[in-house]
C-alpha cells in the first residue's frame, strides 16, 4: 500500500536551517510529482511546493520562495525540503503529498506530518 | 487570508444534508474543473473525498457528492453520520503562477 512518512521536523532557532525528508513505498515514486504542504497550528491548509516526476520542474509558494528548496531523490525513494532562514510564520505540520495524475491537480496520498517549530 | 473562502462552520442533525460552499474566482475555481475536496479529522492528515469537481474516489461514500457553478464550487454530504463530523478542505488549481490554492477550511458538526 502506498505509504509516505516524513521526517526531520523539530525545535529550530528564527534565520537557521531545517531539512525534511519523506520516504515514499508501495508505488512508483518517479512517475508522480510531489508536493509539500503545511498547516500552521490551528489553521488552514497552504500548498508550499511541487516537484515533477524527475526533477525537473519546481514551484513554489511566494511565501517560502527563495528560502525553501524541494528535491527528490528517486533512487531512494525519498522527496526533501530544504528551508532556510527559518520564520516564526515557517511554523507548521508539514506534509509531503502525491499529485495523482499528470492530467489533473489532487492529492491522493498525504503522509502523516512532521511539525516545525520556529522558535527562539 | 485564504485564497478559496470557505464557511467557518456548518452544522446538520444524523440524516441530514449539509452543503459547504468554496468560491474562488475565474482564474481558480471558475476557470478550471480542477477542485478537490479533504476531509481532515483532529490531529490526522487529509483524507481525499472528491477531485476533478465531482468524481469520488475508490472506498469514499456516495453521500459525499462535489458540484460547481460558476466561482463556486460545493461539496454535499447527505445522510450525516456521526463519523463526518470534521474539518472539510477545498482546493483548486490555481493557474500557472499560483498552482494551488486552498480554502480557509469548514468545520463540521453533527449536532
Amino acid at each position: 500500500q502506498v505509504q509516505l512518512v516524513e521526517s526531520g521536523g523539530g525545535v529550530v532557532q528564527p534565520g537557521r536551517s531545517l531539512r525534511l525528508s519523506c520516504a515514499a513505498s508501495g508505488f512508483t515514486l518517479s512517475s508522480f510529482a510531489m508536493n509539500w504542504v503545511r498547516q500552521a497550528p490551528g489553521k488552514g491548509l497552504e500548498w508550499v511546493a511541487v516537484i515533477s516526476y524527475d526533477g525537473n520542474n519546481k514551484y513554489y509558494a511566494d511565501s517560502v520562495k527563495g528560502r525553501f528548496t524541494i528535491s527528490r531523490d528517486n533512487s531512494k525513494k525519498t522527496l526533501d525540503l530544504q528551508m532556510n532562514s527559518l520564520k516564526g510564520e515557517d511554523t507548521a505540520v508539514y506534509y509531503c503529498a502525491r499529485r495523482a495524475t499528470i492530467t489533473s491537480f489532487y492529492f491522493d496520498f498525504w503522509g502523516q506530518g512532521t511539525l516545525v517549530t520556529v522558535s527562539s | 487570508q485564504s485564497a478559496l473562502t470557505q464557511p467557518r462552520s456548518v452544522s446538520g442533525s444524523p440524516g441530514q444534508s449539509v452543503t459547504i460552499s468554496c468560491t474562488g474566482t475565474s482564474s481558480d475555481v471558475g476557470g478550471y474543473n480542477y477542485v478537490s475536496w479533504y476531509q481532515q479529522h483532529p490531529g490526522k492528515a487529509p483524507k481525499l473525498m472528491i477531485y476533478d469537481v465531482n468524481k469520488r474516489p475508490s472506498g469514499v461514500p456516495d453521500r459525499f457528492s462535489g458540484s460547481k457553478s460558476g466561482n463556486t464550487a460545493s461539496l454535499t454530504i447527505s445522510g450525516l453520520q456521526a463519523e463526518d463530523e470534521s474539518d472539510y478542505y477545498c482546493c483548486s488549481y490555481g493557474g500557472s503562477y499560483t498552482l494551488v490554492v486552498f480554502g480557509g477550511g469548514t468545520k463540521l458538526t453533527v449536532l
